[in-house]
């Protein structure tokens, strides 16, 4: 089972700062590599899918970039409605895996 | 829009199966993957399974040997069971569209596993 490491577990940054968070893979996951954000009491809602495709809806300040092992994701101005957990999950190996989160909390 | 909603009870004993149900509206569940995930509270997810709409399923090794994932075309839904529960199975269950990002999700529902 590949694991997914994600840092920081929680990053604490203003409205309008740029938000910078990383996963990475015990192996190598090519480009499928998928991003989450889920705020309190609610389902993920897909962001970034295969490493950097913005989902249906998805605002153009969250980009995803990576290969292999590393990736990222990157909001280029937090929003107020921004701040929640993000979760980073492969496809790559059966099964599908998700990272601990990384939680992106107002300062 | 697709909208999915899971239903069943909140509320399983040990050693019971838990059975849920996730319909699905605003679109046809055929030529799709359909997953169940689940969130035990304060954690991180897990990813159970998935049907395809033909009926093929694939589970997660883990839980393998007490999952069954089944899909009623008629009905437009699907379901999950897990057989003889345990306290660890509690979660948040969600039914989601997809097998590899799944792209819409129910809201989830709390299945508690106790006496």
């Amino acid at each position: 089972e590949i694991v997914l490491t994600q840092s920081p577990a929680t990053l604490s940054l203003s409205p309008g700062e740029r938000a910078t968070l990383s996963c990475r893979a015990s192996q190598s996951v090519s480009s499928y590599l998928a991003w989450y954000q889920q705020k309190l009491g609610q389902a993920p809602r897909l962001l970034i899918y295969d490493a950097f495709n913005r989902a249906t809806g998805v605002p153009a300040r969250f980009s995803g970039s990576g290969s292999g092992t590393d990736f990222t994701l990157t909001i280029s101005s937090l929003e107020p409605e921004d701040f929640a957990v993000y979760y980073c999950q492969q496809r790559s190996n059966w099964p599908p895996t998700f990272g601990q989160g990384t939680k992106v909390e107002i300062k | 829009q697709v909208q999915l909603q899971e239903s069943g009870p909140g509320l399983v004993k040990p050693s019971e199966t838990l059975s849920l149900t996730c319909n699905v509206s605003g679109g046809s569940i055929s030529n799709y993957y359909w997953s169940w995930i689940r969130q035990p509270p304060g954690k991180g997810l897990e990813w159970i399974g998935y049907v395809y709409y033909s009926g093929s399923t694939r589970y997660n090794p883990s839980l393998t040997s007490r999952v069954t994932i089944s899909v009623d075309m008629s009905k437009n839904q699907f379901s999950l069971r897990v057989s003889s529960v345990i306290a660890a199975d509690t979660a948040v269950y969600y039914c989601a569209r997809g097998m590899g990002a799944p792209d819409f999700w129910g809201q989830g529902t709390l299945v508690t596993v106790s006496s």
